[in-house]
C-alpha cells in the first residue's frame, strides 16, 4: 500500500528556518516524481514543485523558485521542504503527493508562523 | 505559469447535473492529455475523482465524468447529491511542472 507520511505541525517565529519530510512507503521512491503543494488558510491548492529522487532533479514553480528548498534523501526514502528565513504568509498546510493523476496524497504538515 | 481557471462557485439541486469549467492555455491544458480533478472537504485531505481527463479512479462514483476541449476541461456530476458540496480543482500537467486551478466551491441547494 503507498503512503506518504508527513512530520508533525510546527510553530516558528518570523526569520527562523524550518525543514518539513514526507516519508514514502509501497513503491519504488527513487523512480517516481513526488511534489509540495501548499495550501494557504481559505485558499486554493498550489504547486510549489517537484523532485525525482533518484538524481534529485527539482523543478519548482516559478512562485517558489529561490523561496524554498526542495531536496531529496533516497537512502530514507525521505523529501524535505525546507525555508531558511520563514515569513507570516508561509503559514499554510503543506501537503507532499505523488504528481497529480494519482490519489496519493500525505496527511499534511499545518506550519504556523507568528510572533 | 498562471493558475488554471475555474468558476469560483456553482451550485445545483440535488437530482440535476453540473458541470464544472477549468480553462488553460496551449501549455498545459491544451497540450497534455493529463487534467485530473480532486475534491477537497474542509479540513481533509484532496481527493481523485478524475485523472488523464477522463478516468475515474475505482472507487469514485460514475456520477463524475471529464472531458476536454481544446484548452478547457471540464467536471460533470450528474444526479447531484448532498454529500458532493465541496470544492473542486482541476490540475494540469504544464511541461515541466503541474498547475492548479484556482478551485470552485460546489453548492448543493
Amino acid at each position: 500500500e503507498v503512503q506518504l507520511v508527513q512530520s508533525g505541525a510546527e510553530v516558528k517565529k518570523p526569520g527562523e528556518s524550518l525543514k518539513i519530510s514526507c516519508k514514502g512507503f509501497g513503491y519504488r521512491f527513487t523512480t517516481n516524481w513526488i511534489g509540495w503543494v501548499r495550501q494557504m488558510p481559505g485558499k486554493g491548492l498550489e504547486w510549489m514543485g517537484i523532485i525525482y529522487p533518484g538524481d534529485s532533479d527539482t523543478r519548482y514553480s516559478p512562485s517558489f523558485q529561490g523561496q524554498v528548498t526542495i531536496s531529496a534523501d533516497k537512502s530514507i526514502s525521505t523529501v524535505y521542504l525546507q525555508w531558511s528565513s520563514l515569513k507570516a504568509s508561509d503559514t499554510a498546510m503543506y501537503y507532499c503527493a505523488l504528481p497529480a493523476g494519482t490519489p496519493y496524497w500525505g496527511q499534511g504538515t499545518l506550519v504556523t508562523v507568528s510572533s | 505559469q498562471s493558475a488554471l481557471t475555474q468558476p469560483a462557485s456553482v451550485s445545483g439541486s440535488p437530482g440535476q447535473p453540473i458541470t464544472i469549467s477549468c480553462t488553460g492555455t496551449s501549455s498545459d491544458v491544451g497540450s497534455y492529455n493529463l487534467v485530473s480533478w480532486y475534491q477537497q472537504y474542509p479540513g481533509k485531505v484532496p481527493k481523485l475523482m478524475i485523472y488523464e481527463g477522463s478516468k475515474r479512479p475505482s472507487g469514485v462514483s460514475n456520477r463524475f465524468s471529464g472531458s476536454k476541449s481544446g484548452n478547457t476541461a471540464s467536471l460533470t456530476i450528474s444526479g447531484l447529491q448532498a454529500e458532493d458540496e465541496a470544492d473542486y480543482y482541476c490540475c494540469s500537467y504544464a511541461g515541466s511542472n503541474w498547475v492548479f486551478g484556482g478551485g470552485t466551491k460546489l453548492t448543493v441547494l
